[in-house]
């Protein structure tokens, strides 16, 4: 069964401060890995989308990396703000024909709390 | 929120009652999904539309059914509501040409069942 792991499940740092979240999948054969942010209260927001072919991709502040030989990922921010304070969810798409719904595996999400 | 709303956006309702949930987006976007979403599970996905009145059923569809009559609005029911169908539900839109790639949640609807 496709997974998608993530750690830690929740995170609290100071502001200003760098961190790293993880994510670890088992789907196969793997299409894209796509990262969102998800503020307390409403619905999931893209921060990045990667294919297999790409190691990395940044959205100002955040960046993501792949390696697809190991189904790994990791997003990592830069410079914390107050604003960072979310749950950080990763999706995993496999490969699907004819526009199937089972394309895609959500990660439970890392809840990150940014203190001042 | 991408053009797409949710109403009602909370709801508490008894057991036994029929709840319909309404997703209306203004994208045109042919792609449409109904997941909710519960502490330590993620999103799941409950059903999708790929166009007026073509649906199919998602990882967790016992107990909805949904309908697509324009392909502006995606209803979600729940025939008969029960406890475990507590939950915070997204609706979500795909633009045409990215399958079920690219997609775009909405504001969600705060269900709870009594």
């Amino acid at each position: 069964k496709n997974q998608v792991e993530q750690s830690p499940q929740s995170l609290i740092i100071l502001e200003g401060k760098n961190c790293t979240l993880q994510c670890n999948y088992t789907v196969s054969p793997f299409s894209n890995l796509r990262w969102y942010k998800q503020d307390t209260g409403r619905g999931p927001v893209s921060l990045t989308i990667m294919t297999f072919s790409e190691n990395t991709k940044s959205n100002g502040r955040y960046t993501a990396t792949l390696d697809a030989d190991t189904k790994q990922s990791s997003l990592h921010i830069t410079a914390s703000q107050l604003s960072d304070s979310a749950s950080y969810i990763c999706v995993v798409s496999g490969m699907y024909s004819g526009g199937g719904a089972d394309g895609l595996t959500f990660g439970k999400g890392t809840h990150l709390i940014i203190q001042p | 929120d991408a053009g797409i709303t949710q109403s009602p956006r909370h709801k508490v309702t008894e057991t036994g009652t029929p709840v319909t949930l309404r997703c209306h987006q203004t994208e045109n976007h042919r792609y449409m999904y109904w997941y909710r979403q519960d502490p330590g599970h993620g999103l799941r996905l409950i059903h999708y539309s790929y166009g007026v009145k073509d649906t199919d059923k998602g990882e967790v569809s016992d107990g909805y059914s949904v309908s697509r009559s324009k392909t502006e609005d995606f209803l979600l029911t729940l025939e008969s509501a029960t406890s475990s169908q507590t939950s915070v539900y997204f609706c979500a839109i795909s633009p045409p040409g990215q399958g079920f790639n690219e997609q775009f949640f909405g504001p969600g609807t705060r269900l709870t069942v009594l």
